[in-house]
């Protein structure tokens, strides 16, 4: 299985500029989850998905964060526009349900740097 | 809300020691809980997971033991290898709220 795939794996930005990041789940799997995580607030919730609807955004940071899942196969977290407090590791991770005892997996992440 | 936390931010062991890594969960109506290892630069990655109904739960080299009376769990690592030097995440999951809460973290070094 190649796991959760995230890209792009490094992105550096200017203040203002929009970003997209991208995650492709594990085939199967029908809960896809937005985690951003930083040294002060550790892994936080942004949202999460499940068959393609989102589930629960309330933690989403503000308006700027917006999440789509078109299809089961992929998902994208876009913020515009972009701050430098927004500069963080964003994980996406995916599951075969939201419920107890379905393992979360997790992509290897999306680090951004807003300038 | 849900809170999970870890008693140590680092624990630093000789290798060949056990570790024990420890978190306290503050939702009594958490059900699951796994623990995550995360390297530098890479994802958190899945050890062992562990369902309220049980107490223990082993695995290859690690074992997780629930304490729901005291709302605390633990990770105990068995002859603990250089490679074993990460940070480790406890999670909680309320199936009422149906995602995961992280802890803070652990980070665990392991000298040689």
């Amino acid at each position: 299985d190649a796991g959760v795939i995230q890209s792009p794996r490094h992105e550096v930005t200017e203040m203002g500029q929009e970003v997209t990041l991208r995650c492709k789940p594990i085939s199967g799997h029908n809960s896809l989850f937005w985690y951003r995580q930083t040294m002060m607030r550790g892994l936080e919730l942004l949202i999460y998905f499940n068959n393609n609807v989102p589930i629960d955004d309330s933690g989403m940071p503000e308006d700027r964060f917006s999440a789509k899942m078109p299809n089961a196969s992929f998902s994208t977290l876009k913020i515009q526009p972009s701050e430098p407090r927004d500069s963080a590791v964003y994980f996406c991770a995916s599951s075969t349900g939201h419920s107890s005892g379905n393992t979360i997996y997790f992509g290897e992440g999306s680090w951004l740097t807003v300038v | 809300g849900e809170s999970v936390g870890l008693h140590l931010p680092t624990l630093s062991v000789q290798e060949g020691d056990n570790s024990i890594i420890n978190c306290a969960y503050s939702n009594s109506a958490s059900d699951y809980f796994i623990w995550y290892k995360q390297e530098s630069g890479k994802g958190p990655q899945f050890i062992i997971d562990i369902r309220s109904n049980m107490d223990k739960r082993q695995g290859q080299r690690v074992t997780v033991l629930l304490n729901k009376t005291v709302k605390h769990l633990s990770l105990q690592i068995a002859a603990t290898q250089p490679g074993d030097s990460a940070v480790y995440f406890c999670a909680a999951l309320n199936s009422g709220y149906s995602t995961l809460t992280f802890g803070k973290g652990t980070m665990l070094l392991v000298s040689p």
